[in-house]
C-alpha cells in the first residue's frame, strides 16, 4: 500500500516552454501533497505543500507563480514549471500524506515518495 | 530555524566494515524520524523509520537507528557493509507540530563500499 506515482518520469524540453508533471496517490487518499527539487549531489529541498483544494504554500524563495501546484483532487496533485529556463532542470519528486486514521494511511505523519521526474531544459 | 545536520558529507569503507552515519537535529519537540537512502540512479526509499516507543530501530537490509533523545541524534548503523550499499543516505525529520507535515532533510551522505 502507500504507493504514489509520478509522471513522466523523464522530459527534455526548450527554454520557454512550460512542463506539467502529475502526481498520484494510488491507493490512498492524498490530504496533503509535497513538491521537492533534488540538484545533482545535493539534497532535498521542500519547494511547497499543496492541501486538496486549497492553494498551496510555498516555500521562502520558490517563485509560486513560475512553479504553479494544483491539488484538485484526493489522488492528483500536478506541478507546472512556467517558461522553463535551464537553471529549472533539476529532479522533481513529490511525496504525499493522509490524515492518521484514514484508510491506508499511516498513523502517524508520514510522507510517501514518487520516484521522481527528471527534467532537463535545452 | 529548524534543521538537520548529517556531518559525513562522504564515507569510503571496505565490505565488511562497519557503518555508522550520524544525524544531528535542532528541534526540542517530539519529532519522526526517517532514514532514507538513494542509490545511483534511482529514487528515495525508506530504510526505516522512528515514530515511538523502542528507541533503536531496525530497518531493511540490515540496517538499524538508534535514537537518542538527549543528543538530538538518529544514526544510522550497519554492523557489516556490502558493495551493494554504495548510495547516498538521508536523514529527515518531522516535527510534530500540528497542522505540518513538512519533513526536513539532511543534506546526505555519500557512501561509497569498495569490493
Amino acid at each position: 500500500g502507500a504507493v504514489v506515482s509520478q509522471h513522466p518520469s523523464w522530459v527534455i524540453c526548450k527554454s520557454g516552454t512550460s512542463v506539467k508533471i502529475e502526481c498520484r496517490s494510488l491507493d490512498f487518499q492524498a490530504t496533503t501533497m509535497f513538491w521537492y527539487r533534488q540538484f545533482p549531489k545535493q539534497s532535498l529541498m521542500l519547494m511547497a505543500t499543496s492541501n486538496e483544494g486549497s492553494k498551496a504554500t510555498y516555500e521562502q524563495g520558490v517563485e509560486k507563480d513560475k512553479f504553479l501546484i494544483n491539488h484538485a483532487s484526493l489522488t492528483l496533485s500536478t506541478l507546472t514549471v512556467t517558461s522553463a529556463h535551464p537553471e529549472d532542470s533539476s529532479f522533481y519528486i513529490c511525496s504525499a500524506s493522509t490524515l492518521p486514521g484514514l484508510a491506508g494511511g499511516s498513523s502517524y505523519n508520514e510522507q510517501f515518495f514518487g520516484p521522481g521526474t527528471r527534467l532537463t531544459v535545452l | 530555524a529548524q534543521s538537520v545536520s548529517q556531518h559525513n558529507h562522504h564515507v569510503i569503507l571496505s565490505e565488511a566494515a562497519s557503518l555508522e552515519l550520524g544525524c544531528n537535529y535542532s528541534y526540542g519537540g517530539t519529532v519522526n524520524l526517517f532514514w532514507y537512502v538513494q542509490y545511483p540512479g534511482q529514487h528515495l526509499q525508506l530504510l526505516l523509520k522512528y515514530f515511538s516507543g523502542d528507541p533503536l530501530v531496525k530497518g531493511i537490509k540490515g540496517f538499524e537507528a538508534e535514537f537518542i533523545k538527549s543528543k538530538f541524534s538518529f544514526n544510522l548503523r550497519k554492523p557489516s557493509v556490502q558493495w551493494s550499499d554504495t548510495a547516498e543516505y538521508f536523514c529527515a525529520v518531522n516535527p510534530r507540530q500540528p497542522g505540518t507535515y513538512k519533513y526536513i532533510f539532511g543534506t546526505g551522505t555519500r557512501l561509497k563500499v569498495l569490493a
